[in-house]
């Protein structure tokens, strides 16, 4: 069984630019979440994805969209990168939405904006 | 969401147990009380999780309160691969059900 992957593991932008980051879920998984960590703090929620459709966001402005594909492998875009928009960012996937079931993260993608 | 409070840090020898605290005073009736840790330049990674009994699993144990307004997350032999920041989670019954993480406690493993 395959775990999360997400690529790149390290990315360094420009601020203004656009950045895409890939995940790929475990096997079977069709529910996605993306999380942002700044350095010292505990991940924040940016949004989820169930069966391709956005099933809820955080407390993120619009520049940060994503997509889930049929394969239930998922990509967040961020448009107009800011300073502040450096973190490292955390896919997660599980295969339901019931309370019990645990969330598999893979390594994270870690995102410098200059 | 419920609110959380842990300890910042906590230390613990090698081979000896170990009682992570959490309170979650505002937990609603309905969510549950799940535990991640994050190990050093790694991903959250899953420990337990209960609803209203003690719960045990390979990993660890977790203890709730009767009254549910607090929980103790308990590593029964504490290893170095231990040291990690560990998160007290509630998950709501909301539509998203997305973890929300605090500071959470970062656990130091002596030898």
């Amino acid at each position: 069984e395959t775990g999360v992957t997400q690529s790149p593991t390290h990315l360094i932008k420009t601020r203004g630019q656009q950045v895409t980051l890939r995940c790929s879920s475990q096997s079977g998984h069709n529910t996605v979440s993306w999380y942002q960590q700044a350095l010292g703090q505990g991940p924040q929620f940016i949004f989820q994805y169930y069966r391709e459709e956005e099933n809820g966001r955080g407390n993120f402005p619009p520049r940060f969209s994503g997509l889930q594909f049929p394969n239930y492998s998922s990509e967040l875009n961020v448009n107009a990168l800011e300073l502040d928009d450096s973190a490292l960012y955390l896919c997660a996937s599980s295969l339901r939405l019931a309370l019990g079931n645990e969330q598999f993260f893979g390594p994270g993608t870690r995102l410098t904006v200059l | 969401d419920a609110k959380t409070t842990q300890p910042n840090s906590m230390e613990s020898n090698e081979e000896e147990p170990v009682h992570l605290p959490c309170n979650h005073s505002t937990i609603s009736g309905t969510d549950y009380i799940h535990w991640y840790r994050q190990l050093p330049s790694q991903g959250p990674e899953y420990v337990i999780h209960g609803l209203t009994s003690n719960v045990n699993n390979r990993m660890a144990s977790l203890a709730i309160a009767e009254d549910r307004k607090s929980s103790t997350l308990i590593l029964h032999r504490a290893t170095l691969r231990d040291a990690a920041v560990y998160y007290c989670i509630p998950i709501s019954s909301g539509s998203a059900r997305q973890l929300t993480f605090g500071s959470g406690t970062q656990l130091t493993v002596l030898p």
